[in-house]
C-alpha cells in the first residue's frame, strides 16, 4: 500500500464550478499537509499549507485536513480555466530541515471554458 | 517568494555518458536542498537529502555511486547522472529549505532524455 493515495482522474469540470481534490494516507505520524499545483513541465509550486486537523482558506482555495480519517481535501471554487494543471498533494511528519515530502500521483485536472 | 532555479531546463545525452544538474537558491541560502524524480504520470519520488558541507543522505533504492550530489556552498547543489542509461530518463527536481521562511521551494525542474 502506497503512503499517499491520490486519484489520478483526468477530472474535467466546467468553469465556474466548484471542484474537490482529495488525498488518503496510511501514516498516522504525517503532521503537514501540502498542496501543490504543477503546470506541464514546470516545477510545483506551493498552494496551500496545513498543519495537523482543520481547515484553511486562501481566496477560492480551501484545504481540509482529517486526521481522524487521514484524508485531505483541496476545493476550488469558481474554478477558471487557467486552474487547469496537475494538482500534487505532498505531506511530512516533520517541519524544518527535515521536512521529507511524500507526494501523492496528483490529480490533472482540466476547466473548460 | 524565494526563487531556486535549476540549469539547464532539458537536456538530451547519449547513453554511458555523464551530465551535471545545477540547482541554485538566487535569493536565500539553502542549507538543505532536495532532489526529487518524476517519472510520466507518476509522483515527485525523493531522491536525496543534500546537506551543505557534508555527504548527502540517498533513499532507499537510489544509488550513490549512480547520481552524485554536491552541495559545496549554501547556495548551490548539483547532481550528477553518471553513465546515464535510457532508464534515467525522468524529470528532476530540486528543492530548496529556507530556514527563514521555513518553507521548501521547488525549483523549475530540469527534464533529462537518455537515448
Amino acid at each position: 500500500q502506497k503512503e499517499v493515495e491520490q486519484d489520478p482522474g483526468p477530472l474535467s469540470v466546467p468553469e465556474g464550478a466548484i471542484v474537490s481534490l482529495n488525498c488518503t494516507y496510511s501514516n498516522s505520524a504525517f503532521q503537514y499537509f501540502m498542496w501543490y499545483r504543477q503546470y506541464s513541465r514546470k516545477g510545483p509550486e506551493l498552494l496551500m499549507y496545513t498543519y495537523s486537523s482543520g481547515n484553511k482558506e486562501d481566496g477560492r482555495f480551501t484545504a481540509q485536513v482529517d486526521k481522524s480519517s487521514k484524508y485531505i481535501s483541496l476545493f476550488i471554487r469558481d474554478s477558471q480555466p487557467s486552474d487547469s494543471a496537475t494538482y500534487l498533494c505532498a505531506m511530512s511528519a516533520s517541519g524544518g530541515a527535515t521536512n521529507k515530502l511524500i507526494f501523492g500521483t496528483g490529480t490533472l485536472l482540466a476547466v473548460q471554458p | 517568494g524565494a526563487v531556486v532555479s535549476q540549469h539547464p531546463s532539458w537536456v538530451i545525452c547519449k547513453s554511458g555518458t555523464s551530465v551535471k544538474i545545477e540547482c541554485r537558491s538566487l535569493d536565500f541560502q539553502a542549507t538543505t536542498m532536495f532532489w526529487y524524480r518524476q517519472f510520466p504520470k507518476q509522483s515527485l519520488m525523493l531522491m536525496a537529502t543534500s546537506n551543505e558541507g557534508s555527504k548527502a543522505t540517498y533513499e532507499q533504492g537510489v544509488e550513490k555511486d549512480k547520481f552524485l550530489i554536491n552541495h559545496a556552498s549554501l547556495t548551490l547543489s548539483t547532481l550528477t547522472v553518471t553513465s546515464a542509461h535510457p532508464e534515467d530518463s525522468s524529470f528532476y527536481i530540486c528543492t530548496a529549505w529556507d530556514s527563514t521562511t521555513n518553507e521548501q521551494y521547488f525549483g523549475p525542474g530540469t527534464r533529462l532524455t537518455v537515448t
